[in-house]
Formats: C-alpha cells, sequence, structure tokens
C-alpha cells in the first residue's frame, strides 16, 4: 500500500521568511496530494491540494509542487506569519483503494 | 460546528472495558473515517466506509470495531484487545462529488486509560 514520508518533523522560521516542507510517495498510481493544517487544539482543515495532471499550485502565500517522476510533492509558505504556526499534514491518495494515508506532520513554529 | 460532531470530547477508559466514540455528520457525505492521532505518528487510518452497511480495515484496525448502520453515524468501539488505547481520535467523512478526496474532520476524541 502507499507510504507517505514527510521532512521535516519540526521547523522554524523567521517571522516574514519562507517556508518548506517535503514529502514523498510510493505508490506511483497515487493521484491526487492534499495538505491539512492542524492548529493547536484545533481539527486538521484542508489548505491546497494537488492532482497528478498538475505540477504546481498557489493560493495567495502557500504553493505546492508535485514531482511524479520523483514522487515528491512540498508545500511552500512565503512572507510567513505568526498564524503559520501549525502542525502541517501532507497526504496522498490512489485510484486502487480511495485509502488517504497521511504523513507523520511537520510542526512549524514560525518566530518573532 | 462543521456538520461533523465528535462525542464526547474525553473519555477515559478501564482494564478490559470496552468503549464507543460516536461520530454524527449532517452534510450528507457518503464516507466516513476514523484516524487515530500520537504525538510524531501522523494520522493513521483504523476503519473507513464509503456506503452504508459496509466498511473497510485501514492500517491499524486490530483492536477495533465499527458499524455503519446510518449514512449519518460511524461509531467506533476501542475494545479490550486494543492494549495501547490512548490517543486523539478523529472522525471524518468526504463526498463521492469529490471523489472521497476532500476530507472533513471532527473536533476529536481524546481517550486515556485509567
Amino acid at each position: 500500500g502507499e507510504n507517505v514520508e514527510q521532512h521535516p518533523s519540526t521547523l522554524s522560521v523567521q517571522e516574514g521568511d519562507s517556508a518548506v516542507i517535503k514529502c514523498t510517495y510510493s505508490d506511483s498510481a497515487s493521484n491526487y496530494f492534499p495538505w491539512y493544517k492542524q492548529e493547536l487544539g484545533k481539527r486538521p482543515q484542508l489548505i491546497i491540494d494537488i492532482r497528478s495532471n498538475v505540477g504546481e499550485k498557489k493560493d495567495q502565500r502557500i504553493a505546492v509542487t508535485l514531482n511524479k517522476t520523483a514522487k515528491h510533492f512540498s508545500l511552500h509558505i512565503t512572507e510567513t506569519q505568526p498564524e503559520d504556526s501549525a502542525v502541517y499534514f501532507c497526504a496522498a491518495t490512489g485510484q486502487r483503494d480511495d485509502k488517504i494515508i497521511f504523513g507523520k506532520g511537520t510542526r512549524l513554529h514560525i518566530l518573532p | 460546528d462543521g456538520g461533523i460532531t465528535q462525542s464526547p470530547k474525553y473519555l477515559f477508559r478501564k482494564e478490559g472495558q470496552n468503549v464507543t466514540l460516536s461520530c454524527e455528520q449532517n452534510l450528507n457525505h457518503d464516507a466516513m473515517y476514523w484516524y487515530r492521532q500520537d504525538p510524531g505518528q501522523g494520522l493513521r487510518l483504523i476503519y473507513y466506509s464509503q456506503i452504508v452497511n459496509d466498511f473497510q480495515k485501514g492500517d491499524i484496525a486490530e483492536g477495533y470495531s465499527v458499524s455503519r448502520e446510518k449514512k449519518e453515524s460511524f461509531p467506533l468501539t476501542v475494545t479490550s484487545a486494543q492494549k495501547n488505547p490512548t490517543a486523539f481520535y478523529l472522525c471524518a467523512s468526504s463526498s463521492f462529488r469529490d471523489s472521497f478526496e476532500k476530507l472533513f474532520f471532527g473536533s476529536g476524541t481524546q481517550l486515556s486509560v485509567l
């Protein structure tokens, strides 16, 4: 089945700088890659997603890139703000069984 | 509260006891899921159901059981066979119209062992 690896587990960046979180997946049939944000004490929420037929997608300060050949996708947050502090999860889902498999998460700290 | 409700918010289990976590959604979503969240382990899939009266095991189903008698409800029972049940449990749902891709999560239940 699908396996999703996520790095780093913890990331600290200065406010205003950029943050990058990277994920790899194992199942070449996976075709949908969402990112969820979980603020402290709250439920995870979908923030951006990308399909396997697209290489990059942007939504204001966040963007996701996908390299199908390398089975690698990344979340980029620019001009980071205090409210970006949270745990971010990448995930992958394939055509075989519709299961959504998550990475272990990255705790992002935005330093003042 | 987002259309998907989990209860209780906190639950305590004694040794040898079965406990049931409730999950109800009014989003008319077809699929429902149970994830377990442990620190540093991410979200691990326990069970999921895409249709009433049918469900599939996820990656860590041992020691858990579910039922899907109604579209709106997907209760999770943590049995005495689950030796390490302390965790944060998240229920989620998704719609066939979104190809089951976009998950909407409940606010979670923290289960602890007495």
